[in-house]
């Protein structure tokens, strides 16, 4: 079975800190993409990285970082220098090449950016 | 590009009433639409897979008479929740595929639909 895991619920920092959104995923197939997507208030989802199974080099876009390793099965998401506007939900998710290419999401981490 | 709408983004109705939600692919043809439910403080749940032409499949607990999905065209897919409740309020989204859009038929989110049943 396909699980995505975001252990940390809930995080709280105060601006310009640095944070880590955990994630760790449980899937059998060796050919996958992982996602994060942020939702802000608003609603929509926002897509922010893609990342496929063969590529575990690291990402990084400005204030974003990406930490893909296929040994623990993470994928986790780095905000540097956070700032208010960072706070929203935040999901990890699994999609699978094969099969009903369906996205398994995680939890969600709710992230709060104190000025 | 890539854009998906969903109309309405906010809904309220009776209990007891029907409510239709679109889905729309605006700037490519989506042979394959999906429908997911959030409830308040929880992640995105997939209702159903719905392809063009073809009868959705649902995923297990979701009831297929309750939440009706048509999927007439490659830019449209519409959800219509049945004599809707109470606990039927929730926020739906919709995402639509096209093979070939992308490196990897990649899903395009639409803003979302909120639903409150009195």
């Amino acid at each position: 079975a396909q699980k995505v895991t975001q252990a940390q619920t809930e995080i709280s920092v105060v601006e310009k800190e640095d944070v880590t959104l955990d994630c760790v995923y449980e899937t059998r197939d060796t050919t996958y993409y992982l996602f994060w997507y942020k939702q802000p208030p608003s609603g929509e989802l926002v897509f922010l990285i893609r990342r496929n199974s063969f590529d575990e080099q690291n990402e990084i876009s400005g204030r974003y970082s990406w930490n893909f390793q296929k040994s623990t099965s993470s994928f986790n998401f780095t905000i540097t220098a956070s700032q208010v506007v960072d706070s929203a939900v935040y999901f990890c998710a699994l999609d699978l090449l094969q099969g009903a290419q369906k996205l398994v999401f995680g939890q969600g981490t709710r992230l709060t950016i104190n000025p | 590009g890539a854009v998906v709408s969903q109309h309405p983004s906010w809904v309220i109705c009776k209990s007891g009433t029907s409510v239709k939600i679109e889905c729309r692919s605006l700037d490519f043809q989506a042979t394959t639409m999906f429908w997911y439910r959030q409830f308040p403080k929880q992640s995105l749940m997939l209702m159903a897979t719905s392809n063009e032409g073809s009868k959705a499949t649902y995923e297990q607990g979701v009831e297929k008479d309750k939440f009706l999905i048509n999927h007439a065209s490659l830019t449209l897919s519409t959800l219509t929740v049945t004599s809707a409740h109470p606990e039927d309020s929730s926020f739906y989204i919709c995402s639509a595929r096209s093979p070939g859009r992308g490196p990897r038929d990649e899903q395009f989110f639409g803003p979302g639909t909120r639903l409150t049943v009195l």
